[in-house]
């Protein structure tokens, strides 16, 4: 069964520095989110991605963050300059189309660790 | 914040079947319910969902009333490896909204021998 996959499944980083964390969705899906679980935590979504632009982002999504569809099959994160809050898990996810009838598939996340 | 309210936590034995309810008691006509599990800090899986008929595949059971302001999901025969966070979520599509998904905390069953 086709899956979303993340790497690096565990990225250590120093306070200050850029990371990519990096997804490949499901190949025939169009829709792209990336989410955040900071540990003990709920669920938060971050952005959403749809024909090469961010269709909605909430407000953990700022100007820190940037998202990118480089080619077609890689969907990145970037967070230009980390700070120890942003140690947490993050998700991707991707569905096949638009509407209610389309369930969103996630990967197994990266694990982010800022020091 | 999320549209549902579940319990927090719930007991099942192993092989008999675990009823896990959700209330959506605001939820609009168009709007999907949808039941995900996260099993320790892995992603997100996709269990079910459903608009208002009750809704059957290889994982679980979605039972929606009539009213559509509660659901149960069912698995059948629950085993120790359905112990997870089971998480209900109602899933929008209007207002500019591309269907992200808004988590509650979710109902941790365990399963136990």
């Amino acid at each position: 069964e086709p899956e979303v996959t993340q790497t690096p499944s565990h990225q250590v980083t120093q306070m200050g520095q850029e990371v990519i964390l990096r997804c490949v969705p499901i190949s025939n899906h169009l829709y792209f989110y990336w989410y955040r679980q900071i540990l003990g935590q709920k669920v938060e979504f971050l952005v959403s991605f749809y024909n090469n632009e961010i269709s909605e982002k909430s407000e953990i999504f700022d100007d820190q963050f940037s998202v990118e569809r480089p080619d077609g099959s890689n969907f990145t994160l970037k967070i230009r300059s980390t700070k120890l809050e942003d140690s947490a898990m993050y998700f991707c996810a991707s569905n096949l189309g638009f509407g209610g009838n389309q369930p969103q598939h996630f990967g197994d996340g990266t694990r982010l660790s800022i020091l | 914040d999320a549209k549902t309210t579940q319990p927090p936590s719930m007991d099942c034995a192993e092989g008999r079947a675990a009823n896990l309810p959700c209330n959506h008691s605001t939820i609009s006509g168009n709007e999907y319910v949808y039941w995900y599990r996260q099993i320790h800090s892995q992603g997100p899986q996709y269990i079910i969902h459903g608009l208002k008929n009750n809704e059957t595949n290889e994982m679980a059971s979605l039972i929606i009333t009539e009213d559509r302001k509660s659901s149960t999901l069912i698995l059948p025969h629950a085993t120790l490896r359905d112990t997870a966070v089971y998480y209900c979520i109602v899933r929008a599509f209007y207002g500019g909204s591309q269907g992200n998904l808004i988590f509650g905390k979710g109902t941790k069953l365990s399963v136990k021998p």
